[in-house]
């Protein structure tokens, strides 16, 4: 079962414009991460968000987490075309041991 | 560190074969997943284990699939016998204690004739 739900599914934007993706989960959580894969490769953690947290900044990224309403945002500022890769929301209940459930994903390609 | 090794990087299988993966988590995490990425499902999380042992294997298919962590730095995930539909991208992931996301393998592409 998928617990985060990413939107929009594909996204398309110029080179040097913001992208920003978002997530909605279904239950109540102890932290949401994002998480960057490219074409063939693993997936690449890029920042975790804790349920007490409303926003957390790294380099170019910027997250939001809206408890209330179950949802959080990933933006991307200043898009280079090293960004084109799928991105993924993950949400945990508990600690280090839980396992944390993968949304479908985002696929982000830029144009030069 | 070498982050999280996995091998082989690719395995083409008649059906019926056995299939083992493996991987090496990175040394000092003690938890370790094993995730299966297809474009119908997406990444499913088929088991996981925390100081070697398993905690949740609810999302492994069926018995055809068995995973073990006999020590720290090493886990196998077996398919016995593979199927067709077994085909997909298998990724082992590791954590530790504080959690600061977790760190994937590159994976291992697995293809089933």
């Amino acid at each position: 079962s998928q617990q985060g739900e990413e939107d929009p599914q594909a996204l398309s934007i110029q080179e040097g414009e913001n992208a920003t993706m978002n997530c909605s989960y279904k239950t109540s959580i102890n932290n949401l991460q994002w998480y960057r894969q490219n074409s063939g490769r693993g997936l690449v953690h890029l920042i975790l968000i804790r349920s007490n947290e409303r926003e957390k900044h790294s380099g170019r990224l910027r997250v939001t987490l809206d408890t209330s309403k179950k949802s959080s945002s990933l933006l991307i500022t200043a898009s280079r075309a090293a960004d084109t890769a799928s991105y993924f929301c993950a949400t945990g209940r508990y600690s280090s041991a839980s396992k944390i459930i993968f949304g479908s994903g985002t696929r982000l390609s830029i144009r030069p | 560190d070498a982050g999280v090794i996995q091998s082989p990087r690719h395995e083409v299988t008649e059906m019926g074969q056995e299939v083992t993966l493996r991987c090496k988590p990175i040394s000092g995490h003690n938890s370790l997943f094993w995730y299966r990425q297809t474009m119908m499902r997406g990444l499913e999380l088929l088991i996981y284990f925390n100081n070697n042992v398993p905690i949740d294997d609810s999302g492994m298919p069926e018995d055809r699939f068995s995973a073990k962590m006999p020590n720290a730095s090493f886990s196998t995930l077996k398919i016995q016998p593979s199927e067709p539909r077994d085909s997909a991208v298998y990724f082992c992931a590791s954590s530790s204690t504080g959690f600061y996301g977790y760190t994937f393998g590159s994976g291992t592409r697995l293809t089933v004739v």
